[in-house]
């Protein structure tokens, strides 16, 4: 079985500050991870993938297999983080997407 | 930049009754996929559809849901008969290979009476 836990409901830090959310996942082969993120009465919106190693944004995630965590990071927040960010798991492609919990950020200015 | 368009963006029904969700896909997208999110929970999946069948369904997704791809553009969600237990946020998402990115539309909020 497949599982994503975030195990922050609500992370709230002031603009400059760094930002850290956390994502744990179990899955038996090798997984696809996701960021999705939804901006107040937005849809998900994909932010990260692991496989692309990019930075949107000035948020970046690595994936670190040894402690099954797919951590969100940024150094320094803006008040537009402000939002639900949900870490997801996926096997191959066409697979369904097995979501967290969710964390919502708020950044205070 | 196409987008999933869902509608309606909210259906409220008295339970028992049938309620069809629509979703229209992006154009050139093969997988598709429906979730709900029941509020204050998680994004759960419920089905996706491929080559015009199922390709994974979720424990969710009993005899009271189908799917259907029924002229090449619309994917629609039918719950049968339904319960107040159904009332949630219905998110259609597409994607296609090789990636594994799912686009998702804006819900809909589906209210059980």
């Amino acid at each position: 079985a497949q599982r994503v836990t975030q195990p922050e409901k609500l992370l709230s830090v002031f603009k400059g500050a760094p930002v850290e959310l956390k994502c744990n996942y179990s899955y038996s082969g090798s997984p696809e991870l996701f960021w999705y993120v939804q901006y107040s009465r937005q849809r998900l919106q994909l932010l990260l993938r692991h496989i692309s190693r990019e930075s949107i944004k000035g948020f970046t995630a690595d994936l670190n297999k040894g402690e099954t965590s797919f951590h969100l990071k940024k150094p320094f927040a803006q008040e537009e983080d402000s939002a639900m960010y949900y870490c997801a798991l996926s096997g191959n492609a066409g697979n369904m997407l097995t979501f967290g919990g969710g964390t919502r950020l708020m950044v205070k200015p | 930049e196409p987008e999933v368009t869902q509608t309606p963006s909210h259906q409220v029904t008295q339970m028992g009754q049938e309620v069809i969700l629509r979703c229209v896909p992006i154009s050139n997208h093969l997988y598709f996929y429906w979730y709900r999110q029941i509020l204050g929970q998680k994004v759960e999946f419920l089905v996706s559809f491929y080559n015009n069948e199922i390709s994974e369904k979720s424990e969710i997704f009993d005899d009271q849901f189908s799917v259907e791809r029924p002229d090449g553009s619309n994917f629609t969600l039918k719950i049968r008969s339904t319960k107040l237990e159904d009332s949630a946020m219905y998110f259609c998402a597409s994607g296609r290979p090789p990636g594994n990115e799912q686009f998702f539309g804006p819900g809909t909020r589906l209210t059980v009476l």
